[in-house]
């Protein structure tokens, strides 16, 4: 059971917009600054957003993130199929003194 | 460029110790804070743990706490785990990664190719 909450799977079509949405409590998002990853089979994560919505020299801005209270967002425009990888929030949590991250999402790009 | 290289994985019973090694290059090493973090197969990201650029403050995941031991040496840009009484359940792929720009403390902005760590009987 993870700290943060993800949606287990999300799916939209090529050119389309989705969320992803990571729920949790205020001793981690509600305080401290979240990042998401990118994974893609057999190779290492990759940093798309930090504190919130900042993103990383070469991203793109298809991708962007957000936050309010205890949640944050992911979110991706212009879908393209190399897209389809799990995505995962990460920050601190205060509380436990150890960075937490969520589940992770499956995005399936259709 | 900035590049980080793990060492160390392998096969082992549980019980069983192990150390692996984080080369780095490419930034001054001793002036980030760096990561392990873990995916067993199949699994999400898992945090380990993480040492400040001067070694002086570590952190540990509760799932590892008492049990491995995170260090460095910056003279050696070398970043290291130490991992000892072994289970089943630390099976994963460990990933070191540097910590980021950001004011966070989960921006990790360059991570190694990882090392695969099998605790089986």
């Amino acid at each position: 059971q993870s700290v943060l909450t993800q949606p287990p799977s999300v799916s939209a079509a090529p050119g389309q917009k989705v969320t992803i949405s990571c729920s949790g409590s205020s001793s981690n998002i509600g305080n401290n600054y979240v990042s998401w990853y990118q994974c893609l089979p057999g190779t290492a994560p990759k940093l798309l957003i930090y504190d919130n919505y900042e993103r990383p020299s070469g991203i793109p801005d298809r991708f962007s993130g957000s936050q309010s209270g205890t949640s944050a967002t992911l979110g991706i425009t212009g879908l393209q199929t190399g897209d389809e990888a799990d995505y995962y929030c990460g920050t601190w949590d205060s509380s436990l003194s150890a960075v937490v991250f969520g589940g992770g999402t499956k995005l399936t790009v259709l | 460029e900035v590049q980080l290289l793990e060492s160390g994985g392998g096969l082992l019973q549980p019980g069983g110790s192990l150390r692996l090694s984080c080369a780095a290059s490419g930034f001054t090493f001793s002036s980030y804070a760096m990561n392990w973090v873990r995916q067993a197969p199949g699994k999400g990201l898992e945090w380990v743990s993480v040492i400040s650029g001067s070694g002086f403050s570590t952190y540990y995941a509760d799932s590892v706490k008492g049990r491995f031991t995170i260090s460095r040496d910056n003279s050696k840009n070398t970043l290291y785990l130490q991992m000892s009484t072994l289970r089943a359940e630390d099976t994963a792929v460990y990933y070191c990664a540097k910590e980021g720009i950001g004011g966070g403390d989960c921006d990790f902005d360059y991570w190694g190719q990882g090392a695969l760590v099998t605790v089986t009987s």
